[in-house]
């Protein structure tokens, strides 16, 4: 089946510093990725959509220059978190859609466990 | 906007004994509905969805949900719980015709007891 991977799994950082993290569809180019995060007991709440090749669109309320996406190619996606604070602390998890499918259904990667010191 | 509303943020069963998750959904038109399941510090994998055609759908790992469109609800069951189905299950929704976006529930903690 479609495979995700995220990396790291789990990151701590200083307030102020800059974390990137990786989505790799492992076993099918993925045209589109999806960025969500997820506080602790909470739902997920999408960030931003990612096309290969284009610029990502970012849902309301998400700061761009925040976090920046980039896929540039049809297997990776990267979030970088830029100056980082302890309320950006969170479960980051992304998703894949596999080309074709029904309704292109997500596969989800693992998560990125964030805490900003 | 489409949403989806889980009802019981934690619902405990005996093992062996039925499990039902409630999900209803906000739409006068069918949307399309998801079940995932996630455990504990891991992303969400897929149960079952319904898109069109048998009301009944069947998952995996024995679950399988029903989708009622008289009741809007798209509840997800189980007949004999057993303690590896301890996880957080989430609803979802994406809007017939809406793309690929995904939009969530807030969250089911299922524990099974001995």
């Amino acid at each position: 089946g479609a495979v995700v991977s995220q990396h790291p799994s789990w990151v701590i950082c200083k307030s102020g510093t800059s974390v990137k993290i990786e989505c790799r569809s492992l076993d099918f180019q993925a045209t589109t990725m999806f960025w969500y995060r997820q506080f602790p007991k909470q739902s997920l709440m999408l960030m931003a959509t990612s096309n290969e090749g284009s610029k990502a669109t970012y849902e309301q309320g998400v700061e761009k220059d925040k976090f920046l996406i980039n896929h540039a190619s049809l297997t990776l996606s990267t979030l970088t978190v830029t100056s980082a604070h302890p309320e950006d602390s969170s479960f980051y998890i992304c998703s894949a859609t596999e080309p074709g499918s029904l309704l292109e259904t997500q596969y989800f990667g693992p998560g990125t466990r964030l805490l900003v010191l | 906007a489409q949403s989806v509303t889980q009802l019981g943020s934690h619902v405990s069963v005996s093992e062996g004994a039925l499990v039902l998750l409630r999900c209803n959904y906000s739409s006068s038109v069918p949307p399309y509905l998801f079940w995932y399941v996630q455990y504990p510090n891991q992303g969400l994998q897929l149960l079952l969805k319904y898109t069109t055609g048998a009301t009944l759908v069947k998952g995996i790992n024995g679950f399988e949900a029903e989708f009622k469109k008289s009741e809007t609800s798209f509840h997800l069951t189980k007949p004999s719980a057993h303690m590896s189905d301890a996880a957080e299950y989430f609803c979802a929704v994406i809007p017939t015709g809406g793309g690929n976006k995904l939009t969530f529930g807030t969250g089911t903690q299922l524990k099974v007891e001995l």
